[in-house]
């Protein structure tokens, strides 16, 4: 039981470049999550994955786009990487109820 | 105000030592409580959930005052494993809802 999965877990980037960032649960939870976290601006949602099929913005949605490929897989996009995408980024998963969340290891992401 | 706030610290204490945080929430209507540990460098792991009648796992106890809103963490005989910082994480439980965090409080705890 992996719990939550990410790859990768180290990325440099050039502006404007584009990405995708996996993550995988084998935990059977139906929603998922995307945090960014920075130094003194804590846990940020991005989007999350309420269940297989949907998606919605959380807080700083702006220059990412996610796919829920499958109740496992929630994937995060950068279309044009910019400076202010650097940060450490993670994925999280939870049933519905009581919505404790499995954080996965995260990735470093660097754009120059 | 803040949706979740807690004092940054750092708290410095020494081994043996109890510390206790709290973590403030602004809205009322609020259902879970959770307390995550994170390590430098590494990911959030969920220590405990909050729960109404207040909760104890060994050294840690959990409290939740929802007339003040606010929950708190207390840990006894501190050791120097304990080091980390500590999130406070709340949710509506609407479905479709994600956990706020507070942005920690980093403990450090020394010989």
């Amino acid at each position: 039981n992996a719990g939550v999965t990410q790859t990768p877990k180290f990325q440099v980037l050039k502006t404007g470049q584009s990405m995708t960032l996996q993550c995988a649960q084998d935990m059977n939870h139906n929603s998922m999550y995307w945090y960014r976290q920075d130094p003194g601006m804590g846990l940020r949602l991005i989007y999350y994955s309420a269940s297989e099929g949907t998606t919605d913005k959380g807080e700083v949605p702006n220059g990412y786009n996610v796919s829920r490929l499958n109740k496992r897989e929630f994937s995060l996009r950068l279309e044009s990487a910019a400076p202010s995408q650097t940060s450490v980024y993670f994925c999280a998963s939870s049933e519905e109820v009581p919505y404790e969340q499995y954080f996965g290891p995260g990735t470093r992401l660097t754009v120059t | 105000r803040k949706e979740v706030e807690q004092d940054p610290g750092p708290f410095n204490v020494p081994e043996g030592a109890t510390v206790a945080f709290n973590c403030t929430y602004s809205n009322s209507a609020s259902q879970s409580f959770f307390w995550y540990r994170q390590d430098c460098r590494k990911e959030p792991k969920l220590l405990m959930s909050v729960y109404s009648s207040g909760n104890e796992d060994g050294r840690f106890t959990a409290q939740l005052n929802r007339a003040s809103q606010y929950i708190s963490l207390l840990i006894r005989d501190s050791k120097l494993s304990d080091s980390a910082t500590y999130l406070c994480a709340v949710t509506l439980n609407q479905a479709g809802t994600a956990l706020i965090f507070g942005k920690g409080t980093t403990l450090s705890v020394s010989s």
